[in-house]
């Protein structure tokens, strides 16, 4: 069975600039989830889709990100304009509805403001 | 709030047993969750344990949960090298939309020494 997929790997954009990142989910996962994690600390949740439903996005800095997943499968999560802060791994993870701990996570994209 | 503590830093020989300790904060919690994460790869669920047992025992892995105290251990026996990795904490909490969430500690970075 294939994991979580995740690209780019690695994004070096200068402040300013967009960036997307992409996801696919494990195949019948219908939980998606995005995590920001910084350098030395636990992941962090932005938002999390059930289906193609965004039902928490409480922490998601919605003057510059958005997310989308169209089609229920997969995601993708944008930020525009960059900011030096946003330097992070961001993490896509997905479950299945009924257990929401047991996730799944991808290897994530690293991303370089300059 | 919730919060979730870890110490950072663990350092032990080949063949020890190795000891991982948390506590969290949220009493309803009724999941507790380790994670694993190896360098430049996203996190893996190692283990869970529901808050009404106080041990799980998964091969080389048991887990401790002191629900009054609100502190949880994971014990790796005859660590290898390929134990050398971050290991992550996770309570269940309610987000700010009212929604289940994962809240993670910062993560202990486990050396193993050959």
């Amino acid at each position: 069975e294939a994991g979580v997929v995740q690209s780019p790997r690695y994004k070096i954009i200068e402040k300013k600039q967009p960036v997307a990142f992409w996801c696919n989910p494990i195949s019948g996962h219908n939980t998606l989830y995005w995590y920001r994690q910084n350098l030395g600390q636990g992941p962090e949740l932005l938002i999390r889709y059930e289906n193609e439903e965004a039902v928490d996005d409480s922490q998601l800095p919605k003057d510059r990100f958005s997310a989308e997943r169209l089609k229920g499968v997969d995601s993708t999560l944008k930020i525009q304009p960059a900011e030096l802060g946003d330097s992070a791994v961001y993490l896509c993870a997905s479950s299945h509805s009924g257990t929401p701990g047991e996730q799944y996570f991808g290897p994530g994209t690293r991303l370089t403001v300059t | 709030g919730e919060d979730v503590e870890q110490s950072l830093f663990l350092s032990v020989r080949e063949g020890d047993s190795s000891v991982i300790n948390c506590t969290y904060t949220d009493s309803s919690s009724t999941y507790l969750y380790w994670y694993k994460q190896e360098p430049g790869a996203g996190l893996q669920l190692l283990t869970y344990i529901f808050s009404n047992m106080d041990m799980k025992q998964d091969q080389r892995l048991t887990v401790l949960l002191n629900k009054k105290d609100k502190h949880l251990s994971l014990r790796i026996a005859d660590t290898q090298t390929g134990d050398s990795a971050i290991y992550f904490c996770a309570e269940t909490s309610i987000s700010g939309a009212g929604s289940y969430q994962l809240t993670f500690g910062k993560g202990t970075k486990l050396s193993v020494i050959p």
